[in-house]
């Protein structure tokens, strides 16, 4: 059984630009969700998709979005990038919306120069 | 906003047992406490949850204060691949019924062998 996995590994950005990262969550599992980790801090709830739809979301502006796909894989989006989204950008995937049972992916090192 | 309060770090010798404390004193009545651990280089891994009992699972046991403001995640026996930063985690709900999740800024465990 693969787990969850997250693509690029890494990515160097310019602040003002847009990126898309992506999650492939586990088999079985309908639920995605996205997490910031900065350097030396715990992760920060950006939004959780239940089925295709947004079911609860941190505070996080606008320009962060998200989507999830039929085949239950996920995308987040941050537009009109700064300096301070250089974070780890983690995905968890879970059968449900219980939080005990996410399992989180490797992650995707975003970096805005 | 729920929040949670941990040590940022603590030490424990090989094979001892360690107990790890969280304040929530913002809890509500019906959210269950959580933990994490993130081992370096990957993403957080689920280690125990509870609501109001004790519990014990082949991890670890979670002992929870009769007020439910804070609670003790106990290693019984500390092994070197028990080295993580370990995260007490709440589910903040929204009156609009969403919800989003709360991380701790998390404590740093150190194995001594």
């Amino acid at each position: 059984e693969t787990g969850v996995t997250q693509s690029p590994t890494h990515l160097i950005k310019t602040r003002g630009q847009q990126v898309t990262l992506r999650c492939s969550s586990q088999s079985g599992h309908n639920t995605v969700s996205w997490y910031q980790q900065a350097l030396g801090q715990g992760p920060q709830f950006i939004f959780q998709y239940y089925r295709e739809e947004e079911n609860g979301r941190g505070n996080f502006p606008p320009r962060f979005s998200g989507l999830q796909f039929p085949n239950y894989s996920s995308e987040l989006n941050v537009n009109a990038l700064e300096l301070d989204d250089s974070a780890l950008y983690l995905c968890a995937s879970s059968p449900g919306t219980r939080f005990y049972e996410q399992y989180f992916g490797p992650g995707t090192r975003l970096t805005v120069t | 906003d729920a929040k949670t309060t941990q040590p940022n770090s603590m030490e424990s010798n090989e094979e001892e047992p360690v107990h790890l404390p969280c304040n929530h004193s913002t809890i509500s009545g019906t959210d269950y406490i959580h933990w994490y651990r993130q081992l370096p280089s990957q993403g957080p891994e689920y280690v125990i949850h509870g609501l109001t009992s004790n519990v014990n699972n082949r991890m670890a046991s979670l002992a929870i204060a009769e007020d439910r403001k804070s609670s003790t995640l106990i290693l019984h026996r500390a092994t070197l691949r028990d080295a993580a930063v370990y995260y007490c985690i709440l589910r903040d709900e929204h009156t609009s019924g969403t919800y989003k999740y709360i991380f701790g800024t998390g404590t740093r465990l150190k194995v001594l062998a």
